[in-house]
């Protein structure tokens, strides 16, 4: 089945840092990434959508300036946390819609990056 | 608007049923699912069902969806332990330029205790 690679699984970052998390698609091509967060035993809240080649469209109350999301291809997208604070610790989960495969079983989800600012 | 809500906890006994129950908003989702989460991973399908369909079964998982009352649950026969996790309900909605978003619901935590 469909595939995606996330790395890293856990990131200790001292405050100010900027921290790059990655999802590549291993066996398929990713046309839509959406990438989300989630708080200790809270859902997933979606952060933003990204479509292959086009700019990110951004949830609201997202900032799109501190959270960079890059597209550049099929195979990968990255969520950068720019100038990252305490505040941005949180468990950010990508999420790949698989090219070809109906909406039913067409999502295939990252294992997740646990981010913790110090 | 968009919302999906569920109950946050459940604890059964080992070999019971678990059902988890779950409401929606959007009337024009045409596809629902349930994802598990177990701790520090990312979510796994277990099942989804379109919305012109009551009701799906897939070994110990069934499914059954009200689309009147925008109410779906999920049963799982013979919970074992392994079954503890995080189980979230999602629906399928349209979204600008033609896409579709999962907006998922907080979550029910399964306990299975012996």
């Amino acid at each position: 089945g469909a595939v995606v690679s996330q790395h890293p699984s856990w990131v200790i970052c001292k405050s100010g840092t900027s921290v790059k998390i990655e999802c590549r698609s291993l066996d398929f091509q990713a046309t839509t990434m959406f990438w989300y967060r989630q708080f200790p035993k809270q859902s997933l809240m979606l952060m933003a959508t990204s479509n292959e080649g086009s700019k990110a469209t951004y949830e609201q109350g997202v900032e799109k300036d501190k959270f960079l999301i890059n597209h550049a291809s099929l195979t990968l997208s990255t969520l950068t946390v720019t100038s990252a604070h305490p505040e941005d610790s949180s468990f950010y989960i990508c999420s790949a819609r698989v090219l070809g495969q109906g909406r039913g079983n067409g999502y295939t989800f990252g294992s997740g990056t646990r981010l913790t600012v110090v | 608007g968009e919302d999906v809500e569920q109950s946050l906890f459940l604890s059964v006994r080992e070999g019971d049923s678990s059902v988890i129950n779950c409401t929606y908003t959007d009337s024009s989702s045409t596809y629902l699912y349930w994802y598990k989460q177990e701790p520090g991973a990312g979510l796994q399908l277990l099942t989804y069902i379109f919305s012109n369909m009551d009701m799906k079964q897939d070994q110990r998982l069934t499914v059954l969806l009200n689309k009147k009352d925008k109410h779906l649950s999920l049963r799982i026969a013979d919970t074992q332990t392994g079954d503890s996790a995080i189980y979230f309900c999602a629906e399928n909605v349209g979204i600008s330029g033609g896409y579709n978003k999962l907006i998922f619901g907080a979550g029910t935590r399964l306990a299975v205790h012996p």
